[in-house]
């Protein structure tokens, strides 16, 4: 079935160095692709998506990239706050079979000030 | 944006008895509300896709007699875990769609199940 690997699972930084997750689908068909910043004991949050037809997108210090052939995406962080400490997750959706979000694994990020 | 809220935030309940949790869209009406679980530092698992006014699609291997979904209207869904035992304690957790685009999909904020 549809499956999105995630790594790191694990990703300690300093404050105001960057940091990166990475993220690989398997369905040719997904063409919409989110980022969820969830904290402890709450619902994930979306922070950023991008569209298939696009390759890059940038909101003030997340950006996300897209390799379509290579069904590869991930999310950059610069300058990391100790507030972006969190647990991250990707997702893909296709919008064929229901609209289902495929979730990674998780990151769980941690700023170190 | 638009909001989810769900009902209880934390419930704790003895096995062998039911418990019902609520999800709904404050603000918005949602075409299809899905319903997550989650396991301590794991991702999110979808149990059950639910459109208003039809019975919920369900994936494979979740039990849709332990799970049960109703979505009555546009605003509202719920699932009760029926005969809960402690291995049904998880973080449950609803979204709801809004229409047919992509980026309209709203999460609530969870409910912790515990099962003593």
């Amino acid at each position: 079935g549809e499956n999105v690997e995630q790594h790191p699972s694990t990703l300690s930084v300093q404050e105001g160095d960057s940091a990166v997750i990475k993220c690989t689908y398997s369905d040719s068909a997904s063409n919409y692709f989110p980022w969820y910043k969830q904290e402890l004991g709450k619902g994930p949050q979306l922070i950023i998506d991008i569209r298939s037809n696009v390759g890059e997108k940038k909101d003030q210090r997340i950006a996300v990239t897209l390799n379509k052939t290579a069904k590869h995406f991930s999310l950059h962080i610069t300058e990391t706050q100790p507030e972006d400490s969190a647990v991250y997750f990707c997702a893909a959706i296709s919008n064929t079979g229901g609209f289902k979000t495929i979730f990674g694994a998780g990151t769980r990020l941690f700023v170190k000030a | 944006g638009a909001v989810v809220s769900q009902h209880p935030s934390r419930v704790i309940c003895k096995s062998g008895t039911s418990v019902k949790i609520e999800c709904r869209s404050l603000d918005f009406q949602a075409t299809t509300m899905f319903w997550y679980r989650q396991f301590p530092k794991q991702s999110l698992m979808l149990m059950a896709t639910s459109n208003e006014g039809s019975k919920a699609t369900y994936e494979q291997g979740v039990e849709k007699d332990k799970f049960l979904i109703n979505h009555a209207s546009l605003t509202l869904s719920t699932l009760t875990v029926t005969s809960a035992h402690p291995e049904d304690s998880s973080f449950y957790i609803c979204s709801a769609r809004l229409g047919r685009k992509l980026r309209e999909q709203y999460f609530g904020p969870g409910t912790r199940l515990t099962v003593t």
